[in-house]
């Protein structure tokens, strides 16, 4: 199955700045796709990323807040733009491996 | 809109003992994910269930999917220590969506 290395592994950053997560996949794959865990929660997909064309946002993410590039077929960047203490999560990428869903190491951020 | 409930949601046991976490969700679909996350880790996929009445097993857990009920279980027999971790379904739904549950904790205590 795919191997992602996703980096960074965690981050502190201050409000209002922008952190961005990159995701490489050990294999070509046709979409990559974002999530984020809020503590003590589940996984909520922010939007899915194909090679060429613009991500698709989930309800509640826009692409101003969540910009993504995905220049090749294994490899793509989440931005968190303009964070806020209410950004802290964990992000995480995540393939479709044909035989179940792959997730890279997760990002885990905090905004001060 | 899909959704995905499982439960319990909190679940501290004892080494030895046999238990159950249910996943409900309440739009058709045939495909269901198992998923273990251990404190501060990413997820690990533990089973995939593609179809109506698949059932798997590794080890101590074992997996199951009821699509016209639309419900998985996953089974714990004689648990250990080791498998403390916070469990997740997820759902496929649409084009390659994955819908979680909120997640069971699991914590077994000797």
């Amino acid at each position: 199955s795919a191997v992602i290395s996703q980096k960074p592994s965690r981050d502190i950053c201050q409000r209002g700045t922008s952190l961005t997560i990159q995701c490489q996949v050990d294999s070509q794959v046709t979409m990559m796709f974002w999530y984020r865990q809020q503590p003590g929660q589940s996984l909520t997909l922010i939007a899915t990323a194909n090679q060429g064309s613009e991500a698709t946002y989930e309800s509640g993410f826009v692409i101003d807040k969540f910009p993504i590039s995905r220049p090749n077929l294994t490899f793509s960047t989440l931005t968190v733009s303009n964070m806020s203490p209410e950004d802290s999560s964990i992000y995480l990428c995540s393939v479709d491996t044909g035989y179940g869903y792959t997730f890279g190491s997760g990002t885990r951020l905090t905004v001060v | 809109e899909l959704k995905v409930e499982q439960n319990p949601l909190f679940l501290s046991m004892q080494e030895g003992k046999n238990y159950t976490i249910y996943c409900n969700y309440s739009t058709t679909s045939d495909r269901l994910y198992w998923y273990r996350q251990d404190p501060g880790k990413s997820l690990e996929s533990l089973f995939v269930l593609l179809s109506n009445g698949a059932v798997k097993q590794e080890g101590r857990l074992m997996a199951s999917l009821d699509t016209k009920a639309r419900l998985s279980t996953l089974h714990i027999t004689a648990a250990v220590h080791d498998l403390s971790a916070t469990y997740f379904c997820a759902v496929e739904w649409g084009a390659q969506k994955l819908v979680f549950g909120q997640g069971t904790r699991l914590t077994i205590n000797p």
